[in-house]
């Protein structure tokens, strides 16, 4: 059973559609992170967030964390071709000494 | 600044062999954690290095093991190799312990293929 539980496994949309893609916990986490790796490539880090309720932008892309804290999504406005990768989310729980990843999001876009 | 480095990128093996990854982190990164990667399992941790110090583990076999230099480069080892070690080594730094909330730095990885 995986502590972080990411939804969809796989999703294929067209060149312009907005998607989102959830991350989802029955635990408490100090923070959330998500990264997106690229084919040949390590994951990259795009966003932590810390505080429950938070929202953050980057760009097209709009990242909420939970207001408990447990679970995090990710929304992709007007998908481009190079929104393409795997996405994961990574969280910390409290007192731990390690990020836990969650199985990801596998995302393509169709031109 | 240099990213993450990680050698070799590929590399083929049969069963019962062992093996040997290389990681170098950013300079002045003093913790270095390892993962493997896998389809089916996503990324698991395997363990993490600070100052020389193996700081935490994941909850692998004995046949994995690791060490970090003084210059903070890492190496981790499997030995006795089985069909389901085949798998994606990934190699982060990071400026903090732990890695509670700070940021992870990836290598583009060691593809390992076990024969």
């Amino acid at each position: 059973t995986q502590l972080l539980e990411q939804s969809p496994q796989f999703l294929s949309i067209q060149e312009g559609e907005n998607l989102t893609v959830y991350c989802n916990s029955s635990s408490v986490f100090s923070s959330l992170q998500w990264y997106r790796q690229e084919p040949g490539e390590g994951p990259v880090l795009l966003v932590t967030v810390v505080t429950g309720g938070e929202v953050k932008k980057l760009k097209r892309l709009t990242f909420q964390f939970g207001d408990a804290r447990k679970d995090s999504s990710l929304h992709i406005t007007a998908a481009q071709p190079g929104d393409t990768g795997l996405y994961l989310c990574a969280g910390a729980r409290p007192g731990a000494q390690k990020l836990v990843f969650g199985q990801g999001t596998r995302l393509t876009i169709n031109p | 600044k240099a990213g993450v480095t990680q050698t070799p990128r590929y590399l083929i093996k049969t069963r019962g062999q062992q093996v040997t990854l290389s990681c170098s982190p950013i300079s002045g990164h003093r913790s270095v954690s390892w993962y493997q990667q896998t389809p089916g399992q996503g990324l698991q941790f395997l363990f993490e290095y600070f100052s020389e110090t193996q700081r935490n583990k994941g909850n692998f076999p004995g046949r994995f093991s690791g060490r970090q230099f003084s210059n903070s480069r890492s190496e981790m080892n499997v030995s006795t190799l089985e069909l389901g070690d085949s798998a994606l080594y990934l190699c982060a730094s990071s400026l903090v312990a732990g890695g509670n909330t700070g940021e992870l730095f990836f290598g583009e990885g060691s593809r390992l293929t076990v024969l």
